[in-house]
């Protein structure tokens, strides 16, 4: 199974900041990954597709780079509404289809 | 677009439920289908998937065996069977459509439910 590292697990920052989290596959799975924001108490929502595809509706701040094992979710600006926790997910290989272990942003 | 869960429950270990997920919005047949779980202050762990069509379907390993995914397209309802149920299987149980139309080889879900809770505890 591929597995994916995320870091870091967690960061604090202010608003306004630019923050970027990567994600580390255990093996090349070229552009096949996917960016998910989720807010405490609710669903998951998609935020980055194909490594660097923004999903519509989502703000231009956020941007997503890389490929084969290594990718980074960059957010330019941090909005109030942008604190919430992270995670990558790949589907180049399944089952299983995999996910990161996500990051947590919250305010300094 | 929507996907809405129920039949969430307290049960016992070894116990079985059933939960759904009724779709509006979409053409239901013509997307992939997946249940993905969060147990609780946990991650996120995919659980299984269905195509929208024939029916095929993958699971994840902590899973195969125990549980059946399956499909009405007729009314736009995806189910999971869960038997043999474990306290481990403790979660919030989302369902998620895929982005892609008649593929199950790009999972990216861009529509979740709000999730459906199962408790399994004596």
């Amino acid at each position: 199974a591929i597995q994916l590292a995320q870091s870091p697990s967690s960061l604090s920052a202010f608003v306004g900041d630019r923050i970027s989290i990567t994600c580390r596959a255990s093996q090349d799975i070229r552009s096949a990954l996917v960016w998910y924001q989720q807010k405490p108490g609710k669903a998951p929502r998609l935020v980055i597709y194909d490594a660097d595809r923004l999903e519509t509706g989502v703000p231009s701040r956020f941007s997503g780079s890389g490929s084969g094992t290594d990718f980074t979710l960059t957010i330019s600006g941090l909005q109030p509404e942008d604190f919430a926790t992270y995670y990558c997910q790949q589907f180049l290989d399944y089952p299983p289809l995999t996910f990161g272990g996500g990051t947590k942003v919250e305010m300094k | 677009v929507q996907v809405v869960e129920s039949g969430g429950a307290m049960v016992q270990p070894g116990r079985s439920l059933r939960i759904s997920c009724a779709a509006s919005g979409f053409t239901f047949s013509s997307y992939s289908m997946s249940w993905v779980r969060q147990a609780p202050g946990k991650g996120l762990e995919w659980v299984s998937v269905i195509t929208g069509t024939d029916g095929r379907s993958w699971y994840a390993d902590s899973v195969k065996g125990r549980f059946t995914v399956s499909r009405d397209n007729s009314k736009n309802t995806l189910y999971l069977q869960m038997n043999s149920l474990r306290v481990e299987d403790t979660a919030i149980y989302y369902c998620a459509k895929n982005k892609f139309v008649a593929t199950v080889s790009e999972l990216t879900f861009d529509s979740w439910g709000p999730g459906t809770l199962v408790a399994v505890s004596s």
